[in-house]
């Protein structure tokens, strides 16, 4: 079964402090896709990263950082000197080669106090 | 290039009455999805098209179907609309034939049934 765990329903920081945002998925497929998208309170979804299962490499992204571990099926999301702006929703999603189907996690809600 | 449109933004509607939510790609996507975003549950897919004229069933598919008659267009319908289905409504499309591409997503709809 494909599933993925954000176990930080909600997280508050002052601003310029850095924030993980933990994510844990489970599949049984050796191909698979993981996601992080971002949902500002307007509402909308927004894509960050895309990451397949061949690669481990963790990425920066300007304050963004993604550590992406097979070993303990994590997908983790750093923001570094976090800003009021990053306040959102963040979702952590799983995507498998053999489906057609994201699986979402029921997100994390990051607030960045002034 | 608009990306993904959803139409209407907002619609309140009366315990069984029916309605129709348009979504529209204009990035010749091949696979589009409809998804439901409830409190706490993260995003739950309703139902998905691999290609014009297919349609399939995601994780809560009923009280819903919907229609692909032409590729850049994917339609929900709600034939006897209950509360339970007050929810914020999104279309997303993607690009490759797994369909694990990335994911764009439209603004949502939010609708509520009274």
């Amino acid at each position: 079964a494909q599933k993925v765990t954000q176990a930080q329903t909600e997280i508050s920081v002052v601003e310029k402090e850095d924030v993980t945002l933990d994510c844990v998925y489970e599949t049984r497929d050796t191909t698979y896709y993981l996601f992080w998208y971002k949902q500002p309170p307007s509402g909308e979804l927004v894509f960050l990263i895309r990451r397949n299962s061949f690669d481990e490499q963790n990425e920066i992204s300007g304050r963004y950082s993604w550590n992406f571990q097979k070993s303990t099926s994590s997908f983790n999301f750093t923001i570094t000197a976090s800003q009021v702006v990053d306040s959102a929703v963040y979702f952590c999603a799983l995507s498998s080669y053999t489906g057609n189907q994201f699986y979402f996690g029921t997100g994390t809600s990051l607030t960045v106090i002034p | 290039n608009a990306g993904v449109t959803q139409t209407p933004k907002f619609r309140v509607l009366k315990t069984g009455q029916s309605m129709t939510l348009l979504c529209a790609q204009d990035m010749n996507h091949e696979y589009m999805y409809w998804y439901r975003q409830d409190p706490g549950m993260g995003l739950r897919l309703i139902h998905y098209s691999v290609g014009e004229g297919t349609t399939a069933k995601g994780e809560v598919p009923d009280g819903y179907n919907v229609s692909r008659l032409k590729k850049q267009n994917f339609l929900l319908g709600l034939e006897s609309a209950a509360p339970s289905q007050t929810s914020v409504y999104f279309c997303a499309s993607s690009d490759l034939a797994s369909g694990t591409d990335t994911q764009y997503f439209g603004p949502g709809t939010r609708l509520t049934v009274l």
